[in-house]
């Protein structure tokens, strides 16, 4: 199966500081990736869908100011997390579809995010 | 718009007994239904799919799924569980009216199988 890479595995950091997330298709390209919050014992929430070359779209509710999202190659989408506060501690999981072809996602690891 | 249901926020099932994780959809369409898992601290794997066909799909690990047009709804099967089949498993739905773009969960089912 496609392998989709995310790094950090976890991060933690100061409040107020801003926190990359990268998400990458290791053997695959993805025109589009898509990202996604998980609280504790709850489903995945989706956050944006990361356009390659375009502007991200984002889910109703979530501040695309404060989650700010780039996908500059077919391979590469970064998830930003600006001034991050404790309430944005959280475990956050990208996944993509393989371009031109193909109907099931593939999610990367995903990164445990502590903001203290 | 698209829904998935979980009705069932666990399941316990004891080793080598069968196993069944309930999942109901609602869509515009014809639906590409999905089964993932989550190990802790880990991202979604891919368990099986329906997109057309057999109604009754095979996956990994030995899961397989029905798929119930009439009943909309496609549970996930295991007829022996294994301990290290414990975990949180997810049903999802892509569906025409969001272009397939758009992957929707359901809120998950804690599968417990007990030595």
């Amino acid at each position: 199966g496609a392998v989709v890479s995310q790094h950090p595995s976890w991060v933690i950091c100061k409040s107020g500081t801003s926190v990359k997330i990268e998400c990458r298709s290791l053997d695959f390209q993805a025109t589009t990736m898509f990202w996604y919050r998980q609280f504790p014992k709850q489903s995945l929430m989706l956050m944006a869908t990361s356009n390659e070359g375009s502007k991200a779209t984002y889910e109703q509710g979530v501040e695309k100011d404060k989650f700010l999202i780039n996908h500059a190659s077919l391979t590469l989408s970064t998830l930003t997390v600006t001034s991050a506060h404790p309430e944005d501690s959280s475990f956050y999981i990208c996944s993509a579809f393989r371009t031109g072809g193909g109907t099931e996602a593939f999610f990367g690891q995903g990164t445990r995010l502590t903001v203290v | 718009a698209q829904s998935v249901a979980q009705p069932e926020d666990q399941v316990n099932v004891a080793e080598g007994n069968p196993l069944t994780v309930k999942c109901t959809y609602s869509v515009s369409g014809n639906p590409y239904l999905f089964w993932y898992v989550q190990y802790p601290n880990r991202g979604l794997q891919f368990l099986l799919k329906y997109i057309t066909g057999d109604n009754l799909v095979k996956g990994s690990y030995g899961f397989e799924a029905e798929f119930n047009k009439s009943q909309t709804s496609f549970h996930l099967k295991k007829p022996s569980a294994l301990v290290s089949d414990s975990a949180l498993y997810f049903c999802a739905v892509r569906a025409l009216n969001t272009g397939f773009q758009k992957l929707v969960f359901g809120t998950g089912t804690r599968l417990l199988v007990s030595p």
